[in-house]
């Protein structure tokens, strides 16, 4: 079974469209985390949940906005797509803040 | 640049070591990490250092940090081609769950 999800793994869509990234984890974890991945493969945080609270916000437009309806899922939603959002977005979770992350397998996003 | 870097390619032949390197500029981390990525897929990790030692095995991994400067480097003993792949160092922040990545090393292995 695969411990950290995402849906979809691929995403192509318009300028402008709104969409949504979902990610699932069924490990029992308590913190989720969002990374983005560049063309040149520089990876960096965007954002941490600990137990659906917000702890790490980093200098991310906030056209995206990440949701955690429960511990088990963390999802980013992209307001107003823009060409530069085109990355590899990955979803990753650990057992506590400060414990081995692991990684879903990543959402290719695409924004033409 | 960059706060995490490291070399962008390295090849080597099928069964010899193979030696990625990276370095940092900020030294507050409590672990150092070693991630790869195969194509197409997310990441892996490989090892950990805790920061307050010098090396660590793990079967055909050893994980050296030299902390006067700020070097961290991963050796992968008798090479094969299923590691070839895309290798990261990472490091903590001082709060523990912010990882900060480097750019990334591309291992290929040739026969």
């Amino acid at each position: 079974d695969t411990a950290v999800s995402q849906t979809p793994k691929y995403l192509v869509t318009q300028m402008g469209n709104d969409k949504s990234i979902k990610c699932e984890q069924n490990l029992g974890h308590d913190t989720m985390y969002w990374y983005k991945q560049d063309s040149k493969k520089f990876l960096k945080i965007m954002f941490s949940y600990n137990n659906k609270e917000l702890i790490i916000n980093e200098t991310v437009p906030n056209r995206f906005s990440p949701k955690s309806p429960d511990k088990a899922h963390l999802n980013l939603h992209i307001n107003s797509l823009e060409l530069g959002d085109s990355a590899v977005y990955f979803c990753a979770s650990s057992f506590t803040q400060a414990g081995e992350q692991f990684f879903g397998p990543g959402t290719r996003l695409t924004v033409l | 640049g960059e706060d995490v870097e490291q070399s962008l390619f390295l090849s080597v032949r099928e069964g010899d070591s193979s030696v990625i390197n990276c370095t940092y500029t900020d030294s507050s981390s409590t672990y150092l990490y070693w991630y790869k990525q195969e194509p197409g897929a997310g990441l892996q990790l490989l090892t950990y250092i805790f920061s307050n030692m010098d090396m660590k095995q793990d079967q055909r991994l050893t994980v050296l940090l030299n902390k006067k400067d700020k070097h961290l480097s991963l050796r992968i003993a008798d090479t094969q081609t299923g590691d070839s792949a895309i290798y990261f160092c990472a490091r903590d922040t001082g709060g523990g769950n912010k990882l900060t990545f480097g750019t990334g090393t591309q291992l290929k292995v040739e026969l």
